[in-house]
């Protein structure tokens, strides 16, 4: 099975901060990586997909790079509805998360 | 539009089976390349995925979990079925469907979940 390792598990930070978030896979996965947004009692949000793509309506603060095992999540400058744990995610066939990323207020 | 809902118990006990119901609308899962996905959050704890079922039937399970699982659909009602054996407290969790649509793979729409605990 693919595992997916993500650090840090919390990140302190302020708006207007640059935040990345770093992903890795056990072992070659492409661009099959897609990025969620968390909030306490709701659903996942899909951020990115295969590894670079933003999904329509996200702001464009996000952006997601990386192929191979290497994978990053950058929020440009935090704002304040970005306080959540995020979520990277390995899908193709089968699917692996992360452990998550909370990130909190500083 | 796009929704997703999950349905079954909120309590089971142990060694009880459960059965979750994701009713869903504004696609059909016998669009090539769709397909439907369930996936659990312990409290506190991070997304696992469970099982797949795509547009043709084919079925995929976690490793871990598929001697306990089974997924079914049954397109004309626009609902997929998931099956759950022998459960246990650890089960406690709330699980979502969600889709991957057919162009631009992703898991693009969650249902809201459905709290499950496995308590005596």
């Amino acid at each position: 099975d693919i595992q997916m390792t993500q650090s840090p598990s919390t990140l302190s930070a302020s708006v207007g901060d640059r935040v990345t978030i770093a992903c890795r896979a056990s072992q070659s996965i492409s661009t099959w990586v897609a990025w969620f947004q968390q909030k306490p009692g709701k659903a996942p949000k899909l951020l990115i997909y295969k590894a670079s793509n933003l999904e329509v309506g996200v702001p464009s603060r996000f952006s997601g790079s990386g192929s191979g095992t290497e994978f990053t999540l950058t929020i440009s400058s935090l704002q304040p509805d970005d306080f959540a744990t995020y979520y990277c995610q390995h899908y193709n066939t089968y699917s692996t998360f992360g452990q998550g990323t909370k990130v909190e207020i500083k | 539009q796009v929704t997703l809902r999950e349905s079954g118990p909120a309590l089971v006990k142990p060694t009880q089976t459960l059965t979750l119901t994701c009713t869903f609308s504004g696609f059909s899962l016998s669009t090539r390349g769709m397909s439907v996905n369930w996936i659990r959050q312990p409290p506190g704890k991070a997304l696992e995925w469970l099982a797949r079922i795509d547009w043709d039937d084919e079925k995929y399970y976690s490793t871990s979990l598929k001697t306990r699982l089974t997924i079914s659909k049954d397109t004309s009602k626009n609902q997929v079925v998931l099956t759950m054996t022998n459960m246990d407290p650890v089960d406690t969790a709330t699980y979502y469907c969600t889709r991957i649509r057919a162009r631009e793979p992703a898991f693009d729409i969650w249902g809201q979940g459905t709290v499950v605990t496995v308590s005596s």
